[in-house]
């Protein structure tokens, strides 16, 4: 079975910091896909990033950043300068191998970026 | 490019009573997915439809049924209605074999309120 375990449950930080949210999964596939989703307040799940199983190469875009460590099963999610439209609660989420590539979504964290 | 849309925006309704949700997908999608996310959880995986036929389910009662049209749109639909069945209830869809393969797109939600 396949588990996303988000431990943070909720983060508070001022303007202009940094923050990290951590991810960690559990799976027996060889091969998988990994997913960040931001949901603000509207309620709407926002894609961010897909990352397949055999590409660890860390990832930037603006003031995003992903690290993927399959020796750790972890994958975290660092915004850079965190800005007031940060805040949200995002999601991590792992898809199986089969077709239908269901995702399974961890508990999710809540961020509030603080002015 | 239009988004993925869902319908209606909100809803209220009764124990025991029935429920339809629809759904279109996003333009060039032939996939959707269904979800259920309870307040303060990560969405649930309900069931996934493709070539208008049910192609996976998760963990929920034949009660939670589906269809899926030609033009790829698709209904949700519950039957006698349960207090614990109050959640919103996200669509996505996806282009299976596409350029981008599975990643799904969320619509707004529809927020089912069962009294």
């Amino acid at each position: 079975a396949q588990k996303v375990t988000q431990a943070q449950t909720e983060i508070s930080v001022v303007e202009k910091e940094d923050v990290t949210l951590d991810c960690v999964y559990e799976t027996r596939d060889t091969t998988y896909y990994l997913f960040w989703y931001k949901q603000p307040p509207s309620g709407e799940l926002v894609f961010l990033i897909r990352r397949n199983s055999f590409d660890e190469q860390n990832e930037i875009s603006g003031r995003y950043s992903w690290n993927f460590q399959k020796s750790t099963s972890s994958f975290n999610f660092t915004i850079t300068a965190s800005q007031v439209v940060d805040s949200a609660v995002y999601f991590c989420a792992l898809s199986d191998e089969t077709g239908r590539r269901a995702l399974t979504f961890g508990s999710g964290t809540r961020l509030q970026v603080q002015p | 490019e239009t988004g993925v849309t869902q319908s209606p925006t909100h809803l209220i309704k009764t124990r025991g009573q029935q429920v339809t949700l629809r759904c279109s997908s996003q333009s060039g999608h032939n996939t959707v997915s269904w979800y259920q996310q309870a307040l303060g959880q990560g969405p649930q995986f309900i069931f996934q439809y493709y070539r208008e036929e049910e192609n996976g389910r998760g963990n929920f009662p034949p009660r939670f049924s589906g269809l899926q049209f030609p033009n790829y749109s698709s209904e949700l639909n519950v039957n006698a209605l349960e207090l614990d069945d109050s959640a919103l209830y996200l669509c996505a869809s996806s282009s299976r074999f596409g350029g981008r393969g599975d990643t799904q797109y969320f619509g707004p939600g529809t927020r089912l309120t069962v009294l």
